[in-house]
C-alpha cells in the first residue's frame, strides 16, 4: 500500500540552527500539505501545494519558515533559525487533488522536532 | 481558525468495554467531517469521511454519526481492544480543502 514518506523521524537541534524536513507524497497525488502539531493541540496547516505552486501559506511564519516543491513531487520544509517554540510534530499529507467532499488526505508518520 | 472541540481529552477503559467520544464543530459552512486514528509512532490513519447530516458510518467495531445542524459527531467503539489504544482526531472541512483539527481524544484500553 502506498504511503507518504517523511524524514528524518526525529530531529534535535539547538536554537538558531537551521533544520530541514523532507516529504515524499503518494505517487500521483497533486496536493501536498505540511501541518504542525504543538503538544496538546491539534495539527494546524502551515502550507498547501497544488503541484509545484503554493495555494495557501497564510499560517506559515515566513520570516523563518520556507517550503518548496520544485518538481511538484517531493517537498522540503525549512526553518532558519529555529526557535524554542518550534518544537513540535511536523506532519506531511497528500491527496489526489484539492476539493471534493470525499477527498481524503493521507498522512506520513511525521518528524518530531525538539529545539534546545 | 475554526474552533473544533473534542471530548474527553483522554479516556481509560477496560478491554471489552464500549466507549464513545464527541467532536463539536461550527454548524455553518459545513463541507465534511473527517475522523482519524493516530497510534504512537505511526501515521494518522483515516477512519471516516462524513458529508451528509444524519450520516452513519461503520468499520468493524468502530462507527460514527454526524449531526451538521447542531454541529457534532460521535465516534463509538464497541468491545474495546488493546489495539484500539490511540489518539482519535476529528477534522472539520469548509469548502476549501483545509482540515481544522480538534485536539484529539487519547484512548487507552487496559487489558
Amino acid at each position: 500500500e502506498a504511503e507518504v514518506a517523511q524524514s528524518p523521524r526525529y530531529k534535535i537541534t539547538e536554537k538558531s540552527q537551521a533544520v530541514a524536513f523532507w516529504c515524499d507524497p503518494i505517487s500521483g497525488h497533486a496536493t501536498l500539505y505540511w501541518y504542525r502539531q504543538i503538544l496538546g493541540q491539534g495539527p494546524e496547516l502551515l502550507v498547501q501545494f497544488q503541484d509545484e505552486s503554493v495555494v495557501d501559506d497564510s499560517q506559515l511564519p515566513k520570516d523563518r519558515f520556507s517550503a518548496e516543491r520544485l518538481k511538484g513531487v517531493d517537498s522540503t520544509l525549512k526553518i532558519q533559525p529555529a526557535e524554542l517554540g518550534d518544537s513540535a510534530m511536523y506532519l506531511c499529507a497528500s491527496s489526489r487533488a484539492a476539493g471534493g467532499r470525499q477527498n481524503e488526505q493521507f498522512f506520513g508518520p511525521g518528524t518530531r522536532l525538539t529545539v534546545l | 481558525i475554526l474552533n473544533v472541540e473534542q471530548s474527553p481529552q483522554s479516556l481509560h477503559v477496560q478491554e471489552g468495554d464500549s466507549t464513545n467520544f464527541t467532536c463539536s464543530f461550527p454548524s455553518s459552512n459545513f463541507y465534511a467531517l473527517h475522523w482519524y486514528r493516530w497510534e504512537t509512532a505511526k501515521s494518522p490513519e483515516a477512519l471516516f469521511v462524513m458529508t451528509l447530516n444524519g450520516d452513519e458510518k461503520k468499520k468493524g467495531r468502530i462507527s460514527a454519526t454526524l449531526n451538521t445542524k447542531e454541529g457534532y459527531s460521535y465516534l463509538y467503539i464497541k468491545g474495546s481492544q488493546p489495539e484500539d489504544s490511540a489518539t482519535y482526531l476529528c477534522a472539520f472541512r469548509t469548502g476549501a480543502n483545509n482540515l481544522f483539527f480538534g485536539t484529539g481524544t487519547r484512548l487507552t484500553v487496559i487489558p
